[in-house]
């Protein structure tokens, strides 16, 4: 079964903290991503990286960056938190066709 | 815009009968089709997917139904059990790649025993 961790299930964190999100995959997976989750509006894509040192935005990347030195890991970093940014952030990895998520981290920034 | 469309937020259903759940779209160009549940606390999991080339496919309790000419689809869960009970999004592609996946804004199902 494919496995993907997420560092954190829950993290308060204060406006203007520099925040850290951390993912990793155990399948060998050439794309992994980052969603966050929002009642109303589903899953919203935030970045994406098919390969190691590649990134490509998503639907709503303003506030975030990501970093993947590692194929196994693709971190999601906010610079500098805010409060519109608390959110079920969600990491998935693909080979094709679907994802497998893991299992959410629930960021509350005050 | 958003180009997939879950027009119901909610949905309650007795045990033992038929949950409906809808998901209309908007980008012709979408060919490929899936459904996620996601309980709380945990992240979205794979329930069963359709190519626009078939109108339905079926897993164990679950179908999907595609209509193409409508650009609409359809989960169907009979029997619903309680364990049904989660948030069910429906997503498309239009290239095959998870790489282009819109998803829907979820459905809350509530089986009622």
């Amino acid at each position: 079964d494919v496995k993907v961790t997420q560092s954190s299930r829950y993290l308060v964190k204060r406006t203007g903290e520099k925040v850290f999100l951390e993912c990793v995959q155990d399948m060998d997976h050439e794309n992994m991503f980052w969603y966050r989750q929002d009642p109303g509006l589903g899953l919203r894509l935030i970045y994406f990286s098919y390969d190691v040192k590649m990134k490509e935005k998503g639907d709503i990347p303003e506030g975030y960056s990501v970093s993947r030195e590692k194929k196994e890991r693709f971190s999601l970093i906010l610079e500098s938190a805010s409060t519109n940014q608390t959110s079920m952030y969600l990491c998935a990895s693909s080979l094709g066709k679907g994802l497998f998520f893991g299992p959410g981290t629930r960021l509350t920034v005050l | 815009d958003q180009q997939v469309k879950q027009n119901s937020p909610s949905l309650s259903v007795q045990e033992g009968r038929i949950s409906i759940l809808n998901c209309d779209y908007t980008n012709s160009m979408f060919d490929y089709f899936l459904w996620y549940k996601k309980y709380p606390a945990e992240g979205p999991t794979f329930l069963i997917s359709i190519s626009s080339i078939k109108d339905k496919n079926e897993d164990g309790r679950f179908t999907v139904f595609l209509n193409k000419s409508a650009k609409h689809l359809s989960l169907h869960i009979v029997p619903s059990q309680p364990g049904d009970s989660a948030v069910y999004f429906c997503a498309a592609s239009s290239s095959g790649s998870a790489r282009q996946l819109t998803f829907g804004s979820g459905t809350q199902l509530t089986v009622l025993p």
